[in-house]
Formats: C-alpha cells, structure tokens, sequence
C-alpha cells in the first residue's frame, strides 16, 4: 500500500508564476489536508478537504491560493502569481476518516520561488 | 485543542531509553494526545496517540498521568535514526487540523 504521493518534489517558479501542487492520498482515504511549512518555523494547517468537498478551509491565505479534492485525481493545492514568501515546504496528509484517526504525510513539496 | 508545554531539546545516548515530556494541563475530557515526528526535511511521522489509558505499539509507549495533565513518549530503545523533532498534540474528537506547537529537538548520540 503505497503512502501519500506528492509531486513534485521540488518545484522553482519565479515571481509571478503559478504553482501548482500535486497530493495522491493512500489508497482508501477520502480526506486530506494541505500543510505548510515556512523556513525554521513549524506546520501551519492550511485545508482539510474531502472528495469534492472543501470542508476547513481557515488556514488558507485569502487571495491567490486555491485547493481542490475531485472525485477522480489527486488532490492540487493551487498557487497563484506566486512571491518570495510563499517559498516554503508544502505537506500533504490523508486519513481514511475525519476526527481523530491518525493522518499520514506526504514527503513534501518545496517551492521556490526565485 | 489544548496547549502543550515540550522542551526544545533533548539528547539521549544510542541504545538507552528516549524519554519524552510533554505538559497539557488544559486538557479537556474529549481531547486526545497525540505524538507525531518530523525527521529532517522529511514530511511528519504519525508515533501513537492515546485518551486516557497508556498505549504501546512498535514505535513507542505512551504514558499518561491519571490526571491527565501530562505525558511521556518512550522509545525503549533509541537509535541513530531516531533523531527528529517530536510534536505531541491535543485534539478533541471533532477537530479536522493538527496543531503542532514548536516541539522537542531529539538527537540521539552514538
């Protein structure tokens, strides 16, 4: 059973460009949730999503950030016009329930952006 | 979700018992403890999360206090690989996010 998938890995944009940031969740598991990590700093909570269904979307940024969960495909956190600050470690996680059953991490994007 | 109180830092000698505090006196009575750990670079670990009663698995031990407010991550015994920063979290039943607080910097030393 392979673990959460994200891709890339790496991913350099330049200043207003899109990112766009892929999450295929463990087999059997409808819910993810997008994390971010600044440099030095700690997971921030961005987006809990369910297939089709945004669900908590508190952590995202306002403007230029967008994520979705379709019925069929991996879950895309969405980026766009990208700045300096956005250049971080991007976390993907599933779980096969909401509430508190554990949830697996992906190994990350980190986005660049140049 | 309550706060945890850990430590930023601690070392434990390769082979001997890791020992892992961590403070939630503000937890409630529907609130879980979890522990998860994030090797360098490396997306976090889930470790083991339990409510009231302690819980072993093949990674670690967890130790809560009868009170609740506190408890210890055990990992009986450590290795080279387990060097990591260790999250332990509160949630309650309902929440749909982890909160991860700054940590404890675990290195293992040979």
């Amino acid at each position: 059973n392979a673990g959460v998938m994200q891709n890339p890995r790496h991913l350099v944009r330049r200043r207003g460009q899109e990112a766009r940031l892929r999450c295929s969740p463990m087999k059997g598991h409808s819910h993810v949730y997008w994390y971010r990590q600044l440099p030095e700093e700690g997971l921030k909570f961005m987006v809990y999503l369910q297939k089709e269904n945004i669900i908590d979307e508190s952590g995202m940024p306002k403007e230029r950030f967008s994520a979705e969960f379709p019925k069929e495909g991996p879950s895309i956190l969405r980026i766009q016009q990208v700045v300096r600050g956005d250049s971080a470690a991007y976390f993907c996680a599933s779980s096969p329930y909401g509430g508190t059953t554990e949830a697996f991490f992906g190994q990350g994007t980190r986005l660049t952006v140049v | 979700d309550a706060k945890t109180t850990q430590p930023p830092s601690m070392d434990c000698a390769e082979g001997r018992a890791a020992n892992l505090p961590c403070n939630h006196s503000t937890i409630s009575g529907n609130e879980y403890v979890y522990w998860y750990r994030q090797i360098h670079s490396q997306g976090p670990q889930y470790i083991i999360h339990g409510l009231k009663n302690n819980e072993t698995n093949e990674m670690a031990s967890l130790i809560i206090t009868e009170d609740r407010k506190s408890s210890t991550l055990i990992l009986p015994h450590a290795t080279l690989r387990d060097t990591a920063v260790y999250y332990c979290i509160v949630r309650n039943g309902s929440a749909r996010q982890l909160t991860f607080g700054s940590g404890t910097q675990l290195t293992v030393l040979p």
